[in-house]
């Protein structure tokens, strides 16, 4: 069965930087885009980057362009987000989905983010 | 990209219909026919309930359906059970590959 698991979330400091991992298995990884979806706490589900099949498109919210970066690892069947630049908003669960045709078809279980100094 | 709009709050009784609105623009949900739905419980992962506005993923109930008309989408569940008690997020493609959420509507079952 598909499963994502996220990794790397924790407290960080303002200003500073972490870096999310995302362990797909029970598909064929390579053969799907895959995106970054984050909610902060009490809030709603926003929408943060996605990645084309064979990394050579991205694509960002206007909230982080320029601070996340979002890359995969097809060998390693794993998405990573490197976020700088840390903001107190950045602070949410980050989940990890499956892109169907302009959806997302499966998700991950989230690993919270926390930005406080 | 600004935000859909909906309804903070649901609500119906075991065996009754709930239809919740989201609300776009005409350059999200007035525009691509590609409107989804998400249904999460408490600490639970958001769940695909709905994708481009009627198609219902293998293993979720038909008393789940969606609709549009111009820039409004609209998850109908019918025959409501206790277990639809969750919040529910409404989605749409909104072009240059964004995309854009719901602020997300708290079904409760009385």
């Amino acid at each position: 069965q598909v499963q994502l698991v996220e990794s790397g979330g924790g407290v960080v400091q303002p200003g500073r930087s972490l870096r999310l991992s995302c362990a797909a298995s029970g598909f064929t990884f390579s053969s799907y885009a895959v995106h970054w979806v984050r909610q902060a706490p009490g809030k709603g589900l926003e929408w943060v980057a996605v990645i084309s099949e064979d990394g050579s498109d991205k694509y960002y919210a206007d909230s982080v362009k320029g601070r996340f970066t979002i890359s995969r690892d097809n060998s390693k069947n794993t998405l990573y987000l490197q976020m700088n630049s840390q903001r107190v908003e950045d602070t949410a669960v980050y989940y990890c989905a499956r892109a169907g045709y302009r959806h997302f078809d499966y998700w991950g279980q989230g690993t919270l983010v926390s930005v406080s100094s | 990209q600004s935000a859909l709009t909906q309804p903070p709050s649901a609500s119906g009784s075991p065996g009754q219909s709930v239809t919740i609105s989201c609300s776009g623009t005409s350059s999200d949900i007035g525009t691509y026919n590609y409107v989804s739905w998400y249904q999460q419980h408490p600490d639970k992962a958001p769940k695909l309930m709905i994708y481009e506005v009627t198609k219902r993923p293998s293993g979720v109930p038909d008393r789940f359906s969606g609709s549009k008309s111009g820039n409004t989408a609209s998850l109908t569940v019918s025959g409501l059970q206790a277990e639809d008690e969750a919040n529910y997020y409404c989605s749409s493609y909104a072009g240059n590959n964004k995309w854009v959420f719901g602020g997300g509507t708290k079904l409760t079952v009385l």
